[in-house]
């Protein structure tokens, strides 16, 4: 079956790096998403990872291991702002229309 | 500014009373989606439209229904809703996979039309 497994809630302190997981099985894989969610809004894209290793935006990187069907966002210098859900999204290769696959998203918890 | 502009943003509705939701997109984006999601949970895919070609996911309630008349705009029937489908409706659009050099292909959300049955 298609699964995506995300932790559901964490906590971290302003200032501070949290790293947030996400392991996937799926029948194919054409690509890996981080989105950013505030609380009563719309995903925002923040990532996109398709071959192995780390991708660096700003305070915010993504790593991709396809051999593990494993992910990671790495949020770094935190902000108050980023108090929000982190969903996971894999595309399927194998999906005629490319879907995606979505995790129900983390929901980090940030600390002054 | 290019962006995908949702109608209305809250709606409120009686139990059994239909109503429509809107999106539309000035991204000129091939393909459309309508996801339901609820709290805490992932984005739900609806339905989505491949150029004109419209797709059904397997459990989308037959209560739902879809209408793209034109690239632009894309809207979301619910026949008879219930209390079960009080959520957040999220409209997405993106390019098609297969365009040259647009490998993402990351799908751009609108802000959402918070739905309440009563």
């Amino acid at each position: 079956g298609q699964n995506i497994d995300q932790p559901t809630e964490m906590t971290a302190t302003e200032g501070a790096i949290v790293q947030i997981n996400c392991t996937y099985q799926t029948s194919g894989f054409n690509g890996l998403f981080w989105y950013q969610q505030h609380a009563g809004e719309a995903p925002t894209f923040l990532s996109y990872n398709v071959l192995d290793g780390l991708e660096e935006k700003g305070r915010f990187s993504s790593f991709l291991s396809r051999s593990k069907g494993y992910s990671y966002l790495l949020l770094k210098e935190l902000q108050m702002k980023d108090s929000a859900s982190y969903l996971c999204a894999v595309r399927d290769q194998y999906d005629s229309n490319y879907q995606l696959i979505w995790g129900a998203g983390t929901k980090l918890i940030i600390k002054p | 500014d290019a962006m995908v502009i949702q109608n209305p943003r809250y709606q409120v509705t009686q139990f059994g009373k239909p109503v429509t939701l809107s999106c539309s997109q000035t991204l000129n984006h091939n393909v459309m989606y309508w996801y339901q999601q609820k709290s805490s949970q992932a984005p739900k895919l609806l339905f989505h439209y491949y150029d004109k070609d419209f797709n059904n996911e397997a459990d989308t309630p037959d209560n739902f229904q879809s209408r793209r008349p034109n690239t632009s705009f894309c809207f979301l029937d619910i026949r008879s809703p219930g209390l079960g489908d009080a959520a957040m409706y999220l409209c997405a659009t993106s390019r098609k996979p297969a365009d040259s050099g647009f490998s993402y292909n990351e799908q751009f959300f609108g802000p959402g039309t918070r739905l309440t049955v009563l």
